[in-house]
């Protein structure tokens, strides 16, 4: 009973270079989110996919891109990693109307 | 978009002791939930909650939408309940596009 699966759980960084985090979840939700928390503030989202083939923007979504690779899947790439960009992210998903289920995070360093 | 208020900032309970946290949001919802982040900072869903009245052991939430708010009580508080407590509010429909409070930080001391 897995629920939602991040991997990696730590990453450091250096200016410029670019990762993707992986997320997956096995309990067949439509929907997927993409949040980052920075230290003493709540989650902001990033993008989210309300089902499998789409994807939006959230409310923090310059220097991000997204994949929703499959019903299971959804990525997160950074493509020239900058160091505001450092901070703790988290994947997460949900049915329609139903309570969102939370991964572990990623904390992401970026020197 | 919608504003989301929590309060208090922080708190501190004595083991055993009662609390109420506050969440306020500026518009009508569809979606209300309560989180908490335990101090290895895991989110864990407490109650998915846009009206009414939900209860999980020590744990209760009350939501009035009408009102703009919900409320979070704990009661006989355990030092496991330490964490950050975050409401999250949204009005997109089925999925959950939502907004997070700053939530309240609480701390329970044996």
């Amino acid at each position: 009973n897995a629920g939602v699966t991040q991997t990696p759980k730590f990453q450091v960084l250096k200016t410029g270079q670019s990762m993707t985090l992986q997320c997956a979840q096995d309990m067949n939700h439509n929907s997927m989110y993409w949040y980052r928390q920075d230290p003493g503030m709540g989650l902001r989202l990033i993008y989210y996919s309300a089902s499998e083939g789409t994807t939006d923007k959230g409310e923090v979504p310059n220097g991000y891109n997204v994949s929703r690779l499959n019903k299971r899947e959804f990525s997160l790439r950074l493509e020239s990693a900058a160091p505001s960009q450092t901070s703790v992210y988290f994947c997460a998903s949900s049915g329609e109307y139903q309570p969102q289920h939370f991964g572990d995070g990623t904390r992401l360093s970026i020197l | 978009g919608i504003q989301v208020e929590q309060s208090p900032p922080d708190l501190i309970l004595q083991e055993g002791a009662n609390s109420t946290l506050r969440c306020n949001f500026s518009d009508s919802v569809n979606n209300l939930q309560w989180f908490h982040q335990n101090p290895w900072g895991q989110l864990i869903n407490l109650f998915y909650i846009p009206s009414g009245t939900k209860q999980n052991g020590r744990l209760s939430a009350t939501t009035v939408a009408t009102e703009r708010y919900s409320l979070l009580y704990i009661s006989s508080s355990q030092t496991t309940d330490s964490g950050v407590y975050f409401c999250a509010v949204g009005n997109s429909g089925g999925y959950q596009k939502v907004t997070f409070g700053t939530g309240t930080k609480l701390q329970v001391i044996p």
